[in-house]
């Protein structure tokens, strides 16, 4: 089975701080993707990336920055933390129209 | 711009019963289509992918139907267990450019009472 991790479960941040968010797959798949959800908003795409270096930007891209540099790797940066970005973070894979699989999500609050 | 609807935001229904998902979207030039089921404070799960040339996907007690011309996707589930209660939620992935990326519902969540 496709694993997705995401290195954490929970965070807690202070605004203004510099948060990586990680999230490794385990079968080399091309695309990977971070959502954000919210309650009432739903999944919101905010960066993907379809190869190794390659990213763009998807629906809510402010305030964010990506990085892969291994195609099993997929981190989101948020530069300066704010406390609109408290949210649930999902990261996800796959092979492109294919299933797409996630990781079990990170639960981020800004204070 | 692609738009998916899921109607009702929420079901109950009794230990049991077969019951129905929908799921509308705006655009039927869709590569394909994705149920996913979601427990409280988790990741999203997916369940059945139906491509655009498919009309039906089945996996155990669950099947789901596409009708791209009427822009509808349909999730059955039989014989419902207190197990199945989480949200369900649609993703329609476009044809091309842009549209390619997956535009979600914003699911129904399903409690099944025992």
């Amino acid at each position: 089975d496709v694993k997705v991790t995401q290195s954490s479960r929970y965070l807690v941040k202070r605004t203004g701080e510099k948060v990586f968010l990680e999230c490794v797959q385990d079968m080399d798949h091309e695309n990977m993707f971070w959502y954000r959800q919210d309650p009432g908003l739903g999944l919101r795409l905010i960066y993907f990336s379809y190869d190794v270096k390659m990213k763009e930007k998807g629906d809510i891209p402010e305030g964010y920055s990506v990085s892969r540099e291994k195609k099993e790797r997929f981190s989101l940066i948020l530069e300066s933390a704010s406390t609109n970005q408290t949210s649930m973070y999902l990261c996800a894979s796959s092979v492109f129209g294919e299933k797409l699989f996630f990781g079990s999500g990170t639960q981020l609050s800004v204070l | 711009k692609q738009e998916v609807t899921q109607i009702p935001a929420a079901l109950s229904v009794p230990e049991g019963e077969n019951l129905v998902l929908n799921c509308s979207f705006t655009d039927s030039a869709i590569y394909n289509l994705q149920w996913f089921r979601q427990d409280p404070g988790k990741g999203l799960t997916s369940l059945l992918l139906i491509q655009s040339s498919q009309r039906e996907q089945t996996s155990g007690r669950l099947n789901a139907s596409l009708d791209k011309s009427s822009g509808r996707s349909t999730l059955y589930i039989a014989a419902s267990q207190p197990g199945d209660s989480a949200t369900y939620l649609c993703a329609v992935r476009g044809s091309s450019g842009s549209a390619r990326q997956l535009t979600f519902g914003s699911g129904t969540q399903l409690t099944v009472l025992p």
